[in-house]
Protein backbone atom coordinates (compact mmCIF):
# COMPACT_ATOMS: atom_id res chain seq x y z
CA UNK A 1 0.00 0.00 0.00
CA UNK A 2 1.61 3.27 -1.31
CA UNK A 3 1.59 5.66 1.89
CA UNK A 4 2.87 8.42 0.07
CA UNK A 5 0.83 9.45 -3.19
CA UNK A 6 1.05 11.74 -6.19
CA UNK A 7 -1.88 11.16 -8.15
CA UNK A 8 -0.56 14.02 -11.24
CA UNK A 9 1.64 11.70 -13.05
CA UNK A 10 2.73 15.24 -14.88
CA UNK A 11 2.09 18.94 -14.95
CA UNK A 12 2.64 21.25 -17.74
CA UNK A 13 3.27 25.08 -17.05
CA UNK A 14 3.77 28.64 -19.07
CA UNK A 15 6.81 30.09 -17.88
CA UNK A 16 6.35 33.22 -15.52
CA UNK A 17 3.53 31.32 -14.12
CA UNK A 18 3.06 29.41 -10.86
CA UNK A 19 3.34 25.36 -10.92
CA UNK A 20 1.63 23.79 -7.98
CA UNK A 21 2.73 19.82 -7.00
CA UNK A 22 0.50 17.69 -4.76
CA UNK A 23 0.77 15.17 -2.67
CA UNK A 24 -1.26 12.86 -0.25
CA UNK A 25 0.24 10.76 2.67
CA UNK A 26 -1.99 8.14 4.57
CA UNK A 27 0.48 7.43 7.53
CA UNK A 28 -0.69 9.88 10.26
CA UNK A 29 3.10 9.58 11.97
CA UNK A 30 4.68 10.91 8.98
CA UNK A 31 5.81 14.64 10.72
CA UNK A 32 8.94 15.33 7.93
CA UNK A 33 8.40 16.04 4.81
CA UNK A 34 10.53 16.90 1.80
CA UNK A 35 10.39 17.57 -1.84
CA UNK A 36 13.46 16.56 -4.39
CA UNK A 37 14.24 17.53 -7.64
CA UNK A 38 14.99 14.93 -10.54
CA UNK A 39 16.78 15.26 -14.03
CA UNK A 40 16.97 12.32 -16.22
CA UNK A 41 20.39 10.26 -15.43
CA UNK A 42 21.15 11.85 -12.05
CA UNK A 43 20.00 11.52 -8.55
CA UNK A 44 17.36 13.34 -6.95
CA UNK A 45 18.61 16.98 -5.29
CA UNK A 46 16.91 18.29 -2.40
CA UNK A 47 15.21 21.27 -2.34
CA UNK A 48 12.56 22.00 0.71
CA UNK A 49 11.61 20.28 3.57
CA UNK A 50 8.94 20.69 6.39
CA UNK A 51 8.35 19.67 10.01
CA UNK A 52 4.71 19.09 11.20
CA UNK A 53 4.82 21.75 13.67
CA UNK A 54 5.00 24.08 10.78
CA UNK A 55 2.20 24.87 7.87
CA UNK A 56 4.37 26.94 5.50
CA UNK A 57 7.87 26.68 4.79
CA UNK A 58 9.64 28.82 1.91
CA UNK A 59 13.07 29.43 0.10
CA UNK A 60 13.17 31.69 -2.65
CA UNK A 61 11.19 30.80 -5.38
CA UNK A 62 9.88 27.52 -3.80
CA UNK A 63 7.01 27.05 -0.40
CA UNK A 64 5.84 24.30 0.50
CA UNK A 65 2.57 24.46 2.29
CA UNK A 66 1.43 21.60 4.67
CA UNK A 67 -1.90 20.80 5.31
CA UNK A 68 -1.90 17.96 8.35
CA UNK A 69 -5.77 17.28 8.69
CA UNK A 70 -6.42 16.79 5.40
CA UNK A 71 -3.07 15.01 4.92
CA UNK A 72 -2.25 17.24 2.10
CA UNK A 73 1.14 18.79 1.27
CA UNK A 74 2.01 21.21 -1.82
CA UNK A 75 4.68 22.63 -3.24
CA UNK A 76 4.22 25.82 -5.55
CA UNK A 77 6.97 27.29 -7.69
CA UNK A 78 6.72 31.01 -8.52
CA UNK A 79 7.66 32.26 -11.17
CA UNK A 80 8.15 28.91 -13.41
CA UNK A 81 11.10 29.04 -15.53
CA UNK A 82 12.17 25.92 -18.24
CA UNK A 83 15.03 24.78 -16.02
CA UNK A 84 12.42 23.74 -13.92
CA UNK A 85 11.42 21.05 -15.76
CA UNK A 86 12.08 17.27 -14.12
CA UNK A 87 10.52 14.84 -12.00
CA UNK A 88 9.54 16.22 -8.80
CA UNK A 89 9.02 13.85 -5.61
CA UNK A 90 8.36 14.02 -2.30
CA UNK A 91 8.75 12.19 0.77
CA UNK A 92 8.29 11.70 4.26
CA UNK A 93 9.29 10.26 7.31
CA UNK A 94 8.92 9.31 10.78
CA UNK A 95 11.22 11.48 13.32
CA UNK A 96 10.65 9.22 16.04
CA UNK A 97 10.16 5.93 14.28
CA UNK A 98 13.07 3.30 14.28
CA UNK A 99 15.08 0.99 12.11
CA UNK A 100 13.71 1.27 8.72
CA UNK A 101 10.47 2.80 9.75
CA UNK A 102 12.89 6.17 10.03
CA UNK A 103 13.48 6.78 6.62
CA UNK A 104 12.07 8.30 3.52
CA UNK A 105 9.12 6.90 1.85
CA UNK A 106 8.88 8.31 -1.73
CA UNK A 107 5.74 9.47 -4.09
CA UNK A 108 6.10 7.91 -7.25
CA UNK A 109 7.14 11.93 -8.79
CA UNK A 110 5.45 14.26 -11.24
CA UNK A 111 6.94 15.43 -14.40
CA UNK A 112 6.74 19.57 -15.04
CA UNK A 113 7.32 20.90 -18.15
CA UNK A 114 7.85 24.42 -18.35
CA UNK A 115 6.83 25.80 -21.57
CA UNK A 116 9.14 28.82 -22.75
CA UNK B 1 27.29 20.74 -1.55
CA UNK B 2 26.95 16.92 -0.88
CA UNK B 3 29.61 15.05 -2.34
CA UNK B 4 28.88 11.61 -2.70
CA UNK B 5 29.64 9.36 -6.19
CA UNK B 6 28.84 6.13 -7.84
CA UNK B 7 30.13 3.73 -10.31
CA UNK B 8 29.45 3.05 -12.78
CA UNK B 9 27.15 5.07 -14.21
CA UNK B 10 26.12 2.72 -16.58
CA UNK B 11 26.59 -0.93 -16.71
CA UNK B 12 24.99 -3.74 -19.02
CA UNK B 13 25.65 -7.35 -18.34
CA UNK B 14 24.77 -10.61 -19.02
CA UNK B 15 22.89 -12.90 -16.67
CA UNK B 16 24.90 -14.77 -13.70
CA UNK B 17 27.31 -12.10 -13.65
CA UNK B 18 28.44 -11.05 -10.18
CA UNK B 19 28.36 -7.20 -9.87
CA UNK B 20 29.48 -4.85 -7.29
CA UNK B 21 28.08 -0.95 -7.35
CA UNK B 22 30.19 1.48 -5.64
CA UNK B 23 29.14 4.57 -3.63
CA UNK B 24 31.40 6.39 -1.97
CA UNK B 25 30.54 9.95 0.48
CA UNK B 26 32.91 12.66 1.44
CA UNK B 27 31.36 14.02 4.06
CA UNK B 28 31.49 11.57 7.02
CA UNK B 29 27.72 11.04 7.07
CA UNK B 30 26.96 7.81 9.66
CA UNK B 31 23.93 6.96 7.41
CA UNK B 32 23.74 5.29 4.25
CA UNK B 33 20.90 3.81 2.04
CA UNK B 34 20.73 1.70 -1.07
CA UNK B 35 17.46 2.45 -3.35
CA UNK B 36 15.92 0.92 -6.42
CA UNK B 37 13.93 3.11 -9.14
CA UNK B 38 12.01 2.48 -11.87
CA UNK B 39 10.95 4.75 -14.33
CA UNK B 40 7.62 6.28 -13.49
CA UNK B 41 8.00 4.41 -10.08
CA UNK B 42 8.85 5.77 -6.34
CA UNK B 43 12.10 4.83 -4.88
CA UNK B 44 12.23 1.95 -3.00
CA UNK B 45 14.38 1.04 -0.29
CA UNK B 46 16.89 -1.55 -0.88
CA UNK B 47 19.37 -1.47 2.23
CA UNK B 48 20.78 1.06 4.36
CA UNK B 49 23.56 1.64 7.50
CA UNK B 50 23.73 3.80 10.39
CA UNK B 51 27.22 2.93 10.87
CA UNK B 52 30.47 1.17 9.91
CA UNK B 53 29.85 -2.71 10.29
CA UNK B 54 25.67 -1.80 10.53
CA UNK B 55 23.84 -3.31 7.39
CA UNK B 56 20.06 -3.69 7.73
CA UNK B 57 17.70 -4.60 4.55
CA UNK B 58 14.87 -2.22 3.64
CA UNK B 59 11.38 -2.22 2.69
CA UNK B 60 11.71 -4.32 -0.76
CA UNK B 61 13.51 -7.01 -0.86
CA UNK B 62 16.15 -7.23 -2.93
CA UNK B 63 19.03 -10.12 -3.94
CA UNK B 64 21.76 -8.12 -3.20
CA UNK B 65 23.95 -7.43 -0.46
CA UNK B 66 25.62 -4.36 0.91
CA UNK B 67 28.73 -3.85 3.24
CA UNK B 68 29.67 -0.94 5.38
CA UNK B 69 33.78 -1.67 6.57
CA UNK B 70 34.64 2.20 6.20
CA UNK B 71 32.35 4.91 7.19
CA UNK B 72 32.59 6.14 3.17
CA UNK B 73 31.92 3.32 1.37
CA UNK B 74 28.90 1.44 0.99
CA UNK B 75 29.32 -1.42 -1.77
CA UNK B 76 26.47 -3.29 -3.08
CA UNK B 77 26.75 -6.79 -4.73
CA UNK B 78 24.91 -9.18 -7.30
CA UNK B 79 26.33 -12.64 -6.46
CA UNK B 80 24.12 -13.66 -10.13
CA UNK B 81 22.77 -10.96 -12.02
CA UNK B 82 18.88 -11.65 -13.68
CA UNK B 83 17.14 -9.11 -15.99
CA UNK B 84 14.86 -8.84 -12.72
CA UNK B 85 17.58 -7.07 -11.81
CA UNK B 86 17.44 -4.30 -14.50
CA UNK B 87 16.46 -0.84 -13.04
CA UNK B 88 18.07 2.64 -11.64
CA UNK B 89 20.31 2.25 -7.91
CA UNK B 90 20.68 5.26 -6.40
CA UNK B 91 23.12 5.61 -3.35
CA UNK B 92 22.29 8.26 -0.88
CA UNK B 93 23.71 8.96 2.83
CA UNK B 94 22.54 11.62 5.61
CA UNK B 95 23.47 12.92 8.79
CA UNK B 96 20.40 12.73 11.67
CA UNK B 97 22.47 14.07 13.91
CA UNK B 98 22.10 17.70 12.73
CA UNK B 99 18.08 16.63 13.28
CA UNK B 100 17.26 17.22 9.27
CA UNK B 101 16.28 14.41 7.60
CA UNK B 102 17.41 15.11 4.22
CA UNK B 103 19.11 12.46 2.04
CA UNK B 104 21.71 13.38 -0.41
CA UNK B 105 21.87 11.54 -3.40
CA UNK B 106 24.62 10.16 -5.42
CA UNK B 107 24.20 10.10 -9.77
CA UNK B 108 23.15 6.73 -9.88
CA UNK B 109 24.29 3.76 -11.43
CA UNK B 110 21.38 2.56 -14.31
CA UNK B 111 22.07 -1.80 -14.73
CA UNK B 112 21.39 -3.31 -17.19
CA UNK B 113 20.84 -7.43 -17.78
CA UNK B 114 20.57 -8.78 -20.93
Amino acid sequence: DQQVKQNSPSLSVQEGRISILNCDYTNSMFDYFLWYKKYPAEGPTFLISISSIKDKNEDGRFTVFLNKSAKHLSLHIVPSQPGDSAVYFCAASESRASGSARQLTFGSGTQLTVLP
Amino acid sequence: EADIYQTPRYLVIGTGKKITLECSQTMGHDKMYWYQQDPGMELHLIHYSYGVNSTEKGDLSSESTVSRIRTEHFPLTLESARPSHTSQYLCASSDFGTGRHEQYFGPGTRLTVT
